[in-house]
């Protein structure tokens, strides 16, 4: 099955500085990665995707790179700001979608 | 938008006893659920997949005689701990998706709002 793996485990940032964490997956046959930010006790929320067929996605200050050959795929937060700081998770799915280790991103004001 | 509506979102049961979790999809149909547990500070771990009418697929180390899952239609889906002990205590979470209908995520994936279990 799908194995993902997510790095760094922990990131802290300057407010203004940029943010990156790298997820890698096993199976090529996953077609669909989404991230998610999740508060403390809250449902994750889908804050950016990207599909196989596509290589990077912007919106406003997130953006996704996707490469399918080396299988890995990365989530870039510029301009961070304080209420940036949450667990971020990555996932891989072409059925069912499995989920990075997650991420604990702090941003010092 | 989609909306997948789960009950309830907390609840505190003694050792031994039976706990339902439902999952509804509000405003479009879901063909898969999938049931997620989270452990504190830890990610998402999938338990089980459940398409409407079949039995569901239990992802290896999950007891599917303990936790059962049940999809009767395409707008709902329940996960049953049975016999719940302090160490099910936990998040879990369902997904609705891909969907369909005119309610259906773009994204194919609809997270319900969580419940958090605690067995005393």
């Amino acid at each position: 099955g799908e194995n993902v793996e997510q790095h760094p485990s922990t990131l802290s940032v300057q407010e203004g500085d940029s943010a990156v964490i790298k997820c890698t997956y096993s199976d090529s046959a996953s077609n669909y990665f989404p991230w998610y930010k999740q508060e403390l006790g809250k449902r994750p929320q889908l804050i950016i995707d990207i599909r196989s067929n596509v290589g990077e996605k912007k919106d406003q200050r997130i953006a996704v790179t996707l490469n399918k050959t080396a299988k890995h795929f990365s989530l870039h937060i510029t301009e961070t700001q304080p209420e940036d700081s949450a667990v971020y998770f990555c996932a891989a799915s072409r059925s069912e979608m499995r989920f990075g280790a997650g991420t604990r991103l702090t941003v010092k004001p | 938008g989609a909306v997948v509506s789960q009950h309830p979102s907390w609840v505190i049961c003694k050792s031994g006893t039976s706990v339902k979790i439902e999952c509804r999809s509000l405003d479009f149909q879901a063909t898969t659920m999938f049931w997620y547990r989270q452990f504190p500070k830890q990610s998402l771990m999938l338990m089980a997949t459940s398409n409407e009418g079949s039995k569901a697929t239990y992802e290896q180390g999950v007891e599917k005689d303990k936790f059962l899952i049940n999809h009767a239609s395409l707008t709902l889906s329940t996960l049953t701990v049975t016999s719940a002990h302090p160490e099910d205590s936990s998040f879990y979470i369902c997904s609705a998706g891909p969907g369909v209908g005119a309610g259906a995520s773009v994204a194919g994936y609809t997270f319900g709002s969580g419940t958090r279990l605690t067995v005393v």
